[in-house]
């Protein structure tokens, strides 16, 4: 079964600064999809960066970008030049190619510091 | 273009009542979704409708839980009689057909006591 870890319950960064936020997964297959989803407080999940399992190239969204290692089954994602506005819950999330279920991690809190 | 819309934002009940929620997913998204988050967890999807028919309802524990999606647009997702772990949010998601990107309500947070 495919299983999505977050080993950061919690991660604090200064603003205008750098964060990293990791995640693993499980999987015994070749083709599928990450995702980056952020909480907010208002609970509604927005969608952040996505990545193609065949991609090699990372994929970035502004301030957002990740860096994955398919042969590690690691998929980190990094916030540079955090605003106060990114404080939020992190999630990670896996997709198989032949499925359409989302696999969700137990989330990172991410502090903003002014 | 309006979102997920999803009421009521806030439910109390308690224990061996009944409970229903309601989503109305974006306007011509044919795939829905409904979610459970536990405090502390990320979402684990209970059904996927792909319009008015389910496509995945393997980890919908039915013999509390039960969802419809009648005319392929709104949805109601109902549980009786409640139970204590059943305090969550619930989250909505909707998209275009399968496979394309999902987008999400403001759930539901359900107090059972």
């Amino acid at each position: 079964a495919q299983t999505v870890t977050q080993s950061q319950p919690e991660m604090s960064v200064q603003e205008a600064e750098t964060v990293t936020l990791s995640c693993t997964y499980d999987t015994s297959e070749s083709d599928y999809y990450l995702f980056w989803y952020k909480q907010p407080p208002s609970r509604q999940m927005i969608l952040v960066i996505r990545q193609e399992a065949y991609k090699q190239q990372n994929a970035t969204e502004n301030r957002f970008s990740v860096n994955f290692q398919k042969a590690a089954k690691s998929f980190s994602l990094k916030i540079s030049d955090s605003q106060l506005g990114d404080a939020a819950m992190y999630f990670c999330a896996y997709r198989m190619d032949s499925s359409y279920k989302l696999i969700f991690g137990s989330g990172t809190r991410l502090l903003v510091r002014p | 273009e309006a979102g997920v819309a999803q009421s009521p934002r806030y439910k109390i009940i308690e224990k061996r009542q009944s409970v229903a929620f309601w989503c109305n997913p974006i306007s011509g998204h044919a795939t829905l979704y409904w979610y459970q988050q536990i405090l502390g967890q990320g979402p684990k999807l209970l059904i996927q409708f792909q319009n008015n028919g389910v496509v995945d309802d393997s980890q919908l524990p039915k013999d509390r839980f039960s969802a419809e999606r009648l005319k392929g647009v709104d949805s109601t997702l109902k549980i009786q009689p409640a139970k204590l772990e059943d305090s969550a949010v619930y989250l909505c998601a909707s998209s275009l057909a399968m496979g394309f990107e999902q987008y999400f309500g403001p759930g539901t947070r359900l107090t059972v006591t």
